[in-house]
């Protein structure tokens, strides 16, 4: 199983450009998250999903969009880049029965930089 | 707003020393509490919760209600415990499952 995999590992976008993250599980998990990661400030949860072709604003999901067509992926979109969205952004999934509540499984995380 | 506080963005200690990482946590009610972890070039990992009562890689934690705090100790620190630690609450709010702390940065020296 390769768990949790996030395309691409690294990014470089100008200002106002757009492009999609894609995660992918293989674990047949029904919650998916996104998180970035900044120095001094933690994870912060941007959007989710509960199932296939749902979503949810999580606590920062301005100038962020996804979507859960497929019960296995999930895709975090930016439609026109700021340099305040660079970050390292980890996506995550979790069983919602037969494992452990609240262990989450990350992937190995995208690192994006706009200039 | 909910929040989970980790009020040591560094710390480092030397191999064998007994190691503290604080966390704090605002929730009202009875939390549920976590600590994460990710070593270099992994990913990140849960590493224990507080709800098991266990000690994984000799690390514990205790919920203090009275203090809202869930600090994160070992005894005798080893240099593979060097990691980013973060401690994580189920959120009181409708579905956003974790909220993070913002980090722990462990460095155990030789």
């Amino acid at each position: 199983n390769a768990g949790v995999t996030q395309t691409p590992k690294f990014r470089v976008l100008k200002t106002g450009q757009s492009m999609t993250l894609l995660c992918a599980q293989d674990m047949n998990h029904e919650y998916m998250y996104w998180y970035r990661q900044d120095p001094g400030m933690g994870l912060r949860l941007i959007h989710y999903s509960v199932g296939e072709g749902t979503t949810a604003k999580g606590e920062v999901p301005d100038g962020y969009n996804v979507s859960r067509l497929k019960k296995q992926n999930f895709l975090l979109g930016l439609e026109s880049a700021a340099p305040s969205q660079t970050s390292v952004y980890f996506c995550a999934s979790e069983a919602a029965s037969g494992g452990l509540p609240y262990e989450q499984y990350f992937g190995p995380g995208t690192r994006l930089t706009v200039t | 707003a909910q929040r989970v506080t980790q009020p040591e963005k560094l710390l480092s200690v030397f191999k064998g020393a007994p190691v503290e990482l604080k966390c704090n946590y605002s929730y009202s009610g009875s939390p549920e509490l976590f600590w994460y972890v990710q070593y270099s070039r992994q990913r990140l990992q849960l590493l224990l919760r507080h709800i098991s009562r266990e000690s994984i890689k000799g690390f514990t934690a205790d919920l203090n209600k009275g203090e809202t705090s869930f600090h994160l100790k070992k005894p005798f620190a080893q240099e593979e415990d060097s990691a980013m630690y973060y401690c994580a609450q189920v959120s009181e709010t409708s579905g956003s499952r974790l909220t993070f702390g913002e980090g722990t940065q462990l460095t155990v020296n030789p």
